[in-house]
């Protein structure tokens, strides 16, 4: 039982590149969120998910797309990356909305 | 709308001393908050919740709604304390959960 996994762990890019951060989670929750982490921000929300089929926006989702593949799997899309977007980016999900949320390890990206 | 204040960045305590990591809110209606907490190479995780009105490795945080606050409490503190901890809110009306920017604990020996 892996719980949440992301992929890949490092990556650097160059601004304008695109990528996709992937997150997949094998406790059959239903919700599942992509979070950033800046120092002296804490983690601030970009996307959610609160069911299968289901997107919606978080505090800061300029700059990003998501796509709920299934109920396990949850990407995170740059179209075009820039330097603001330098940080660790964080996968959680939880069995609802309101219930406790388990992270994965992060994907520390950085946009030169 | 949800905002969560932890006023410190930094807390360092001696070892054996009592901790007390503060956490202040802002919203109207009835908040569930809760404290996560980040060991060094770990991930994040959950350590309490103010509902279950429980202790989690010696630490307890009791919820103050006239003072909107949910601090952090220990006794005494053990090097193995030191990490960041985040505390959160989630509005009874919200689907998102609010973080505050984290308070790093540094228990020295």
């Amino acid at each position: 039982n892996a719980g949440v996994t992301q992929t890949p762990k490092f990556q650097v890019l160059k601004t304008g590149q695109s990528m996709t951060l992937q997150c997949a989670q094998d406790m059959n929750h239903n919700s599942m969120y992509w979070y950033r982490q800046d120092p002296g921000m804490g983690l601030r929300l970009i996307y959610y998910s609160a069911s299968e089929g289901t997107t919606d926006k978080g505090e800061v989702p300029n700059g990003y797309n998501v796509s709920r593949l299934n109920k396990r799997e949850f990407s995170l899309r740059l179209e075009s990356a820039a330097p603001s977007q330098t940080s660790v980016y964080f996968c959680a999900s939880s069995e609802a909305l309101h219930w406790e949320q388990y992270f994965g390890p992060g994907t520390r990206l950085t946009v030169t | 709308a949800q905002r969560v204040t932890q006023p410190e960045k930094l807390l360092s305590v001696f070892k054996g001393a009592p901790v007390e990591l503060k956490c202040n809110y802002s919203y109207s209606g009835s908040p569930e908050l809760f404290w996560y907490v980040q060991y060094s190479r770990q991930r994040l995780q959950l350590l309490l919740r103010h509902i279950s009105r429980e202790s989690i490795k010696g630490f307890t945080a009791d919820l103050n709604k006239g003072e909107t606050s949910f601090h952090l409490k220990k006794p005494f503190a053990q090097e193995e304390d030191s990490a960041m901890y985040y505390c959160a809110l989630n509005g009874e009306y919200g689907n998102k959960l609010v973080f505050g920017a984290g308070t790093i604990l540094r228990v020295k020996s």
